[in-house]
Order: structure tokens, then C-alpha cells, then sequence
């Protein structure tokens, strides 16, 4: 069974300061792991992707097996990274893919 | 990047009725995915939808309560069957290009 953890359901900082998303997974295969956010009255977007191994308006995420972990990090907040951010992860054949619960982020002026 | 318009965006649906939403694709797809989002919560899958197959349901799912029609490789929709107010969610549909695109979903409220 494939299961996402994001431990924390509010995270606020403030504006500069450097945030971390949490996110752990389990999966016995390879999985592949995704970051969505959703701004207010938005629709849900990709954020980034651990293959594409990019930095999307900042964030970055890296794929710990041994931890089984795929934490989104960025260095300084801006107030308009304030959003809804999804952890989720794909294996195997199906495509199908398992979100985490989310995590409500806030960034304080 | 693919292009998902789903319809429609919202309704307000009374008890015992059945809502049917639309979702079109830009881009010809295999799969598509069928999601709920409870107030609150995370994204559930419902159901995979593959063109030309019986859609796969997830556990806690079923046919009757959630039909789902795919009849081409850009379309699909998904009913909501004799709906009780427990069904009030957003309801989202998705596929499988560019990390997974997802549509605008369609909020309902059950009353």
C-alpha cells in the first residue's frame, strides 16, 4: 500500500524566513513524488517533481530513500507562497496517485 | 501543457437527485482519475477511467453510487448518484500528463 505523511496540517512563518513542508511516504517500490499547491480559489497545480529535479518559484525538494522522505524547502518566504501544499506519490503501473493531507501554509508580512 | 475544462463549476442539489460532471481534455489520454475532496480533507481517488474499459474503483466506491462514463479518449464524466448531504464535496478530475493536470473541480453541496 502506498501512504503519504504530512505531519504538519498548519505551518505559518514569516516573511524572509526560510520554510520547510514536511513530507514522508511509504512505498516498497520506486515511487515517484510530487509537490502541488493550491492557491486560494485556485485550482491545484504542480508545484515540482523529484525526476525533474527543477526549482519552481524557489522550493526544492529532494528524494531521501533512506529516510523516505521528500521534504519542500525554501529559503525565503515570500508572502505570496502563502497556499495550500500537497505531498503526493505514484508507483507501479496503476498511475495511481496518493495525496497527503496537506499542509496550510501562512507567510506573515 | 494539457488543458482540463470540467463542468459544472458548482451546484446545489437537492437530496435523492443524482448530478452528472463533465471533464474535457485538450490532449488525447488513456487513463483519467476521478477524485473527491471533502471539506477539509485530501484528495481521495474515486475511480480510473480508461477509454473503451469498465472504470477501476477505489475501496469505499462503488458503480451504482458513482457511474462513470468514458467514451472517447478526451472525455469522460462521472455521476453522483441519489445524493445525500454526506456527498458535498469538490469533486476533481485528473490525468496523467505533465506530473498530473487537474481540473478546476466542481464544488456540490447537498441539501
Amino acid at each position: 500500500a502506498q501512504r503519504v505523511t504530512q505531519p504538519e496540517k498548519l505551518l505559518s512563518v514569516f516573511k524572509g524566513a526560510p520554510v520547510e513542508l514536511k513530507c514522508n511516504y511509504s512505498y516498497s517500490g520506486s515511487p515517484e513524488l510530487f509537490w502541488y499547491v493550491q492557491y486560494s480559489r485556485q485550482r491545484l497545480q504542480l508545484l515540482l517533481r523529484h525526476i525533474s529535479r527543477e526549482s519552481i518559484k524557489g522550493f526544492t525538494a529532494d528524494l531521501n530513500k533512506g529516510e523516505t522522505s521528500f521534504h519542500l524547502k525554501k529559503p525565503f518566504a515570500q508572502e505570496e507562497d502563502s497556499a495550500m501544499y500537497y505531498c503526493a506519490l505514484t508507483g507501479g503501473s496503476n498511475y495511481k496517485l496518493t495525496f497527503g493531507k496537506g499542509t496550510l501554509l501562512t507567510v506573515n508580512p | 501543457s494539457a488543458v482540463i475544462s470540467q463542468k459544472p463549476s458548482r451546484d446545489i442539489c437537492q437530496r435523492g437527485t443524482s448530478l452528472t460532471i463533465q471533464c474535457q481534455v485538450d490532449s488525447q489520454v488513456t487513463m483519467m482519475f476521478w477524485y473527491r475532496q471533502q471539506p477539509g480533507q485530501s484528495l481521495t481517488l474515486i475511480a480510473t477511467a480508461n477509454q473503451g474499459s469498465e472504470a477501476t474503483y477505489e475501496s469505499g466506491f462503488v458503480i451504482d453510487k458513482f457511474p462513470i462514463s468514458r467514451p472517447n479518449l478526451t472525455f469522460s464524466t462521472l455521476t453522483v448518484s441519489n445524493m445525500s448531504p454526506e456527498d458535498s464535496s469538490i469533486y476533481l478530475c485528473s490525468v496523467a500528463l505533465d506530473g498530473y493536470t487537474f481540473g478546476s473541480g466542481t464544488r456540490l453541496t447537498v441539501v
